[in-house]
């Protein structure tokens, strides 16, 4: 399948349960960050932002988490559903005015029926 | 409809080859990008316009040249393709507003290169 080969850490849940994906960012004064989805064969999609002089934030069944001591961000969505199931990814815009965002590696998440 | 539309979506050609890849937006966004994604699925900026402008460029071989006609576009070019250039390549824009820190980018659908 796809993931053959990827070595993208992963997640394997089942339908209904709730869903904690995580991400260590790498630069301090990262003042922006973003959740991406990517579903196979389209692009990144985006699903929550979150500034840093906050430590959570909610939208649509996704709930987003920064821990800015540690440098962790963290994604939750509850009751994930099988349409879930895609490569997420924290961006981190480390501020300046060069709109430069870094991509963190991605998570697999796989919502078994 | 679509927002951020590129073209084509899959482009198979030889090594030493010269190709185009177009990308447009229609949100009204003034700054583009390039991103080049590996069979491992990481992300790499490679190039970002503001306004027609390049405002980054992250060591990307000669090879490739953006261009970027007026705000709506950013075409990329590739010379004398490699194998290695193989990936999935992703263009995005974003409003670009100076000094806004949200400054969320949108993606386009992607174009698969592969280099034989």
């Amino acid at each position: 399948g796809e993931s053959v080969g990827l070595h993208l850490p992963t997640l394997s849940v089942q339908e209904g349960d709730n869903s904690i994906i995580n991400c260590a960012y790498s630069n301090s004064a990262s003042d922006y960050f973003i959740w991406y989805k990517q579903e196979s064969g389209k692009g990144p999609q985006f699903i929550i932002d979150i500034r840093s002089n906050m430590d959570k934030r909610q939208g649509q069944r996704v709930t987003v988490l920064l821990n800015k001591t540690v440098k962790h961000l963290s994604l939750q969505i509850a009751a994930t559903q099988p349409g879930d199931s895609a490569v997420y990814f924290c961006a981190e815009n480390s501020g300046g005015s060069n709109y430069k965002l870094t991509f963190g590696k991605g998570t697999l998440l796989t919502v078994n029926p | 409809d679509t927002a951020v539309s590129q073209t084509p979506k899959y482009l198979v050609t030889q090594m030493g080859n010269d190709k185009s890849i177009k990308c447009e937006q229609n949100l009204g966004h003034d700054t583009m990008y390039w991103y080049k994604q590996d069979s491992k699925k990481f992300l790499k900026i490679m190039f970002s316009y503001n306004n027609k402008e390049l405002i980054i460029n992250e060591t990307v071989p000669n090879r490739f040249s953006p261009k970027s006609p007026d705000k709506a576009h950013l075409n990329l070019h590739i010379n004398s393709l490699e194998l290695g250039d193989s990936a999935v390549y992703f263009c995005a824009s974003s409003p670009g507003l100076a000094g806004v820190i949200t400054d969320t980018q949108y993606f386009g659908p992607g174009t698969r290169l592969t280099v034989l």
